[in-house]
């Protein structure tokens, strides 16, 4: 079964310190992945994209790991700010069909001052 | 912004009614997919279409239906409602049909329903 796992499901930190979310999927023929940042009651916007031959992407204070092997990824938030408060959600992609597109439940993280 | 609209942003209404969503996708946008977020759960795909067709259907109940008219904007009627619909429904678009362009939808503001 195809599934997309994260955790953890909430991290509360202090404001200027970093951190790591883990994304672990079973999802197969993995085509792939992605991390949407979800401010409270708005939608999804996209952080970071990779696919099988990309080990690490960055964009801005946030870095995303990949590993196909394990199937593991991580997203890195390096001097976290209070605005970074929000959930974190890994969608891995399976090729062509919306179907195969699998949501992970998100990590909810708080910045606190 | 996503260039992705919602109408309405909230709606509430009763058990049993019917209600309809309105989405405009991105300009140039083709795909048009439908979600749904229950308080503290992970983001449901229900339905996609591209171009006017449904290309994929995902966890959506026979209660509620979607389509796309030419003019490519789309529609999710849900009818029969229940406690249970009550939900953030979003709206996202995307270029392609699925598969390409590494898949990136952009998401609308969302719809909250309550039914009471």
């Amino acid at each position: 079964k195809n599934q997309v796992e994260q955790s953890p499901q909430s991290l509360i930190i202090l404001e200027g310190k970093n951190c790591t979310l883990q994304c672990n999927y079973t999802v197969s023929p993995f085509s792939n992945l992605r991390w949407y940042k979800q401010d409270t009651g708005r939608g999804p916007v996209s952080l970071t994209i990779m696919t099988f031959s990309e080990n690490t992407k960055s964009n801005g204070r946030y870095t995303a790991t990949l590993d196909a092997d394990t199937k593991q990824s991580s997203l890195h938030i390096t001097a976290s700010q209070l605005s970074d408060s929000a959930s974190y959600i890994c969608v891995v992609s399976s090729y062509s069909s919306a179907s195969k597109i699998i949501f992970g439940s998100g990590t909810r993280l708080s910045i606190r001052p | 912004d996503s260039g992705v609209t919602q109408t309405p942003k909230h709606l509430i209404t009763a058990t049993g009614q019917r209600v309809t969503l309105r989405c405009s996708p991105r300009s140039g946008d083709l795909s048009v997919y439908w979600y749904q977020q229950s308080l503290d759960q992970g983001l449901q795909f229900l339905i996609q279409y591209y171009n006017g067709e449904e290309r994929a259907k995902g966890n959506i109940l026979e209660r509620f239906s979607a389509q796309q008219f030419p003019d490519l904007h789309s529609e999710l009627n849900l009818s029969s409602l229940e406690l249970g619909d009550s939900a953030l429904y979003f709206c996202a678009s995307s270029p392609y049909p699925a598969g390409g362009g590494g898949n990136e939808q952009f998401f609308g503001p969302g719809t909250r329903l309550t039914v009471l």
